[in-house]
């Protein structure tokens, strides 16, 4: 299996802060990667695919990024709505793999 | 809207089967560019992929749970349904079904939207 390992497992951050969260995948998966969002007890909703492509409806302060086997999400100026655990997801294989999480808290 | 729903047993002892239903409206698994999946999130951890059944009846599952898992769809009832044997407490989960979109060429796909989630729990 295609491991992904996303950095850091927590971030604290103030609202208005730029944050990025970086998956890194175990081999080269072109851009088979999507990011998602889950607020607590919720389920996860689709930010990002194809690395870059910026998901209907999903604000522009959010952005996607790729170089080599590191992906990154990027959000520009955290709004308290973000604070939230944020997963990807590659594709390259059919048996898919999502990294661990990485927990967004309000500093 | 596309919209998903979860539905099934909410407990479940050791050893028996899990049999979960999602049943979906907005879209027909009969387009091409359409599956559905199930997905798990154990208490306070990660994402978890079960299965997928595409358009086509193409089914792929999780390695490590092959052998207790089937996917199957019906398409005129606009449902997929999973089944997992010999269910265990490490099993307990939040159960996920989302619809997935292919596009273009190659492998690029995802889940959107998903349902709300169904909590199973295995516990004698």
């Amino acid at each position: 299996d295609i491991q992904m390992t996303q950095s850091p497992s927590s971030l604290s951050a103030s609202v208005g802060d730029r944050i990025s969260i970086t998956c890194r995948a175990s081999q080269n998966i072109i851009t088979y990667l999507n990011w998602y969002q889950q607020q607590p007890g919720k389920a996860p909703r689709l930010l990002i695919y194809a690395a870059s492509n910026l998901q209907d409806g999903v604000p522009s302060r959010f952005s996607g990024s790729a170089s080599g086997t590191d992906f990154t999400l990027t959000i520009s100026s955290l709004q308290p709505e973000d604070f939230a655990t944020y997963y990807c997801q590659q594709t390259f294989s059919s048996h898919v793999t999502f990294g661990q999480g990485t927990k967004l808290e309000i500093k | 809207q596309i919209t998903l729903k979860e539905s099934g047993p909410t407990l479940v002892r050791p050893t028996q089967t899990l049999t979960l239903t999602c049943t979906f409206s907005g879209f027909s698994l009969s387009t091409s560019v359409v599956g559905v999946g199930w997905i798990r999130q154990p208490p306070g951890k990660a994402l978890e992929w079960l299965a997928v059944v595409s358009w086509n009846d193409d089914k792929t599952y999780r390695p490590s749970l092959r052998n207790r898992l089937t996917i199957s769809k019906d398409t005129s009832k606009n449902q997929v349904v999973l089944t997992m044997t010999n269910m265990d407490p490490v099993d307990t989960a939040t159960y996920y079904c989302a619809r997935r979109r292919h596009w273009g060429s190659g492998n690029y796909n995802w889940f959107d939207p998903w349902g709300q989630g169904i909590l199973v729990t295995v516990s004698s």
